[in-house]
């Protein structure tokens, strides 16, 4: 088990610019989750895979947010035009059919 | 709207000493509960769950639960709290059941001083 990566661990970009974030979930991990988490709360739920089939979306994720999983393994987060307002922690998390979430050490955004 | 509480910021306690963090809920049906710790600058590592059965669910680093269902709460204990277990702690809940995502607490700080 080597657990949840991301890469990267800090990104630091311009604001209206581009970033794009990458997970790779525990092997045979089918469940994928991405979460945003700002200082002083708690993750907020952005969306979730099973596969490679994207099940559901938080309203948190405007237009500018788009996740891909494809042939359901790793998993990419893709902001375009960045706002100062997305700067956080962006956390991924994988899961077995069971319950728990399993997740990786984040991607810090700052926007500049 | 279904939603979890973690009504203190930051819990005080003295090594040795007993240690409680507390959590309410408030979701339709019956709930998976979870409580998560976070180190500085890392991601959430998995402490105890509640499924059903038990009310007292024992987890990792001699972490328990107490599940109370007329209360809504599962609240975090140790009998004996360590300088080690210094770090942030949220509460979680499934509103429905396995796959769906988790709701989270905004978190407490728990500081453990020698």
């Amino acid at each position: 088990d080597t657990g949840v990566s991301q890469d990267p661990r800090h990104k630091i970009t311009k604001r209206g610019q581009n970033v794009t974030f990458r997970c790779d979930p525990i092997s045979e991990h089918n469940r994928l989750y991405w979460y945003r988490q700002t200082l002083g709360q708690g993750p907020e739920f952005l969306t979730y895979f099973q596969n490679e089939a994207q099940l559901e979306k938080s309203r948190l994720l405007s237009d500018r947010f788009s996740a891909e999983r494809p042939k359901g393994s790793f998993s990419t987060l893709e902001i375009q035009r960045t706002e100062q307002g997305d700067s956080a922690m962006y956390l991924c998390a994988s899961s077995p059919t069971s319950e728990t979430l399993h997740f990786g050490n984040g991607t810090r955004l700052t926007v500049t | 709207a279904q939603s979890v509480a973690q009504p203190e910021d930051q819990v005080n306690v003295a090594e040795g000493n007993p240690l409680t963090v507390k959590c309410t809920y408030s979701v339709s049906g019956n709930p998976y509960l979870f409580w998560y710790v976070q180190y500085p600058n890392r991601g959430l590592q998995f402490l105890l769950k509640y499924i059903t059965g038990d009310n007292l669910v024992k987890g990792s680093y001699g972490f328990e639960a107490e599940f109370n269902k007329s209360q809504t709460s599962f609240h975090l204990k140790k009998p004996s709290a360590l300088v080690s277990d210094s770090a942030l702690y949220f509460c979680a809940v499934s509103p429905i059941g396995a796959g769906t995502a988790l709701i989270f607490g905004k978190g407490t700080t728990l500081s453990v001083s020698s």
